[in-house]
């Protein structure tokens, strides 16, 4: 099944202690993003990657981390959380850009306390 | 700067009614896309729609439309016979061929309850 997955689906962590989201896509797509939703907010793109080690920052990169080391694999990480980072993340891969819809995994909130 | 501009937080309709819900963006590119996604209660994003800024129709799938209107840079979705299942978050969303289209904008959303 086409799909992307994303991983923890929920945490809940204490400020300054890093942590990563996983996000893997199985569907050979070159391009890969991550985004954050927040109410009032709708979705705010973080970081967004064009291919293997090729990755720019999308509107709202501050306290974030990103990498492409795999096609596949697109990890989100915060080395010192903290709470104005707790939101609803999402992952979403698409075969290229223009025309192309995005694949959304099932999300990770996040909260930090 | 790129903006989309939803401007009804919340919508209801009437079970097999039609309902339109509004998107405006900004952009100073010639070539873009705009899309739709649904979110459900259950949490993930589904697309709907897709119309490309030099298509010449206005873009349909099954029960969705686009109205799209250029020169007053909107692009409304179309609902006909909604159903008690279209009750979720709707976003409106664009990439523009300044950022090569690989930034993607979203509105806030319009909640949209479906009532029996």
């Amino acid at each position: 099944e086409a799909q992307v997955t994303q991983n923890p689906r929920y945490l809940i962590t204490v400020t300054g202690k890093k942590l990563t989201v996983t996000c893997s896509q199985n569907m050979n797509h070159e391009y890969m993003s991550w985004y954050r939703q927040d109410p009032g907010l709708g979705l705010r793109q973080i970081y967004y990657s064009m291919n293997v080690e090729v990755t720019d920052k999308g509107d709202v990169p501050e306290g974030y981390k990103v990498s492409r080391k795999e096609k596949r694999n697109f990890p989100l990480i915060l080395e010192s959380p903290s709470p104005n980072q707790t939101s609803l993340y999402f992952c979403a891969s698409s075969f290229g850009t223009g025309s192309y819809e995005q694949y959304f995994g099932p999300g990770t909130r996040l909260t930090v306390t | 700067a790129q903006k989309i501009t939803q401007t009804q937080p919340g919508m209801f309709v009437q079970e097999k009614e039609a309902v339109t819900l509004d998107c405006t963006y900004d952009t100073s590119d010639q070539s873009y896309g705009l899309f739709w996604y649904k979110q459900p209660s259950s949490g993930e994003m589904i697309f709907l729609i897709y119309q490309g800024s030099y298509d010449e129709q206005n873009a349909t799938e099954g029960r969705y439309s686009l109205n799209f209107q250029k020169a007053r840079k909107s692009a409304n979705l179309v609902i006909s016979a909604s159903q008690l299942g279209d009750s979720a978050m709707y976003f409106c969303a664009m990439r523009d061929a300044y950022t090569g289209g690989f930034k993607t904008i979203f509105g806030a959303g319009t909640r949209l309850f479906v009532k029996a």
